[in-house]
């Protein structure tokens, strides 16, 4: 079974860098994208980034190139977004998604991971 | 301001069918066939229910069928149960900008 497992909820100050962790089971981890998504409290769904860990390509949505960097680890099949510094509007649910190469469409999406910025 | 638009709520009910729509532009929902939705229950992380505009991945219910005319994409959901109100977004690939852009999202409600 395909899975996107997600690093737990975390509570940091504002300043603080922070990494959040996704890790694939199931499948090749190298042959699919894996990508990010915000959804801030009681709204909607934002596109962030995503990542072909087969090569390291990465690709940024405007809105967010420069404020957060996504990586991948092949050898722990894990994806990690991270934060060098962390603003109260960074206050979200953030999603993992699979995209099959070549593709347009996500599936499936990890759990979620609550960040709470707060002073 | 999201990059494509949903009515913020629609509402049916058991047995009844609904249409959401999602209106986009020539860049993305009218230049290409690649409009996604996805079902989100409350708490819960979004799931893929239509992919390539119609196409349903195993598993889902053929109680949802997914259409497009022009710049604007529709996800009809027949014969309502009470299991399917959720909140629905519809996704698009888009040329020359953010590869992906979501829609606002529709919450269904089932009277």
């Amino acid at each position: 079974e395909v899975q996107l497992a997600q690093s737990g909820a975390e509570v940091k100050k504002p300043g603080e860098s922070l990494k959040i962790s996704c890790k694939a089971s199931g499948y090749t981890f190298t042959t699919y994208w894996i990508g990010w998504v915000r959804q801030l409290p009681g709204k909607g769904l934002e596109w962030m980034g995503i990542i072909y860990p087969g090569d390291s390509d990465t690709r940024y949505s405007p809105s967010f190139q420069g404020q957060v960097t996504i990586s991948a680890d092949r050898s722990i099949s894990t994806t990690f977004l991270q934060w060098s510094s962390l603003k109260a509007s960074d206050t979200a649910m953030y999603y993992c998604i699979r995209k099959p190469d070549s593709k347009n469409w996500f599936d499936p999406w990890g759990q979620g991971t609550l960040v709470t910025v707060s002073s | 301001q999201s990059a494509l638009t949903q009515p913020a709520s629609v509402s049916g009910s058991p047995g009844q069918s609904i249409t959401i729509s999602c209106t986009g532009t020539s860049s993305d929902i009218g230049g290409y066939n690649f409009v996604s939705w996805y079902q989100q229950h409350p708490g819960k992380a979004p799931k893929l229910m239509i992919y390539d505009v119609s196409n349903r991945p195993s598993g889902v219910s053929n109680r949802f069928s997914g259409s497009k005319s022009g710049n604007t994409a529709s996800l009809t959901i027949s014969g309502l149960q009470a299991e399917d109100e959720a909140d629905y977004y519809c996704s698009s690939y888009r040329i020359n900008s953010t590869p992906w852009v979501f829609g606002g999202g529709t919450k269904l409600t089932v009277l």
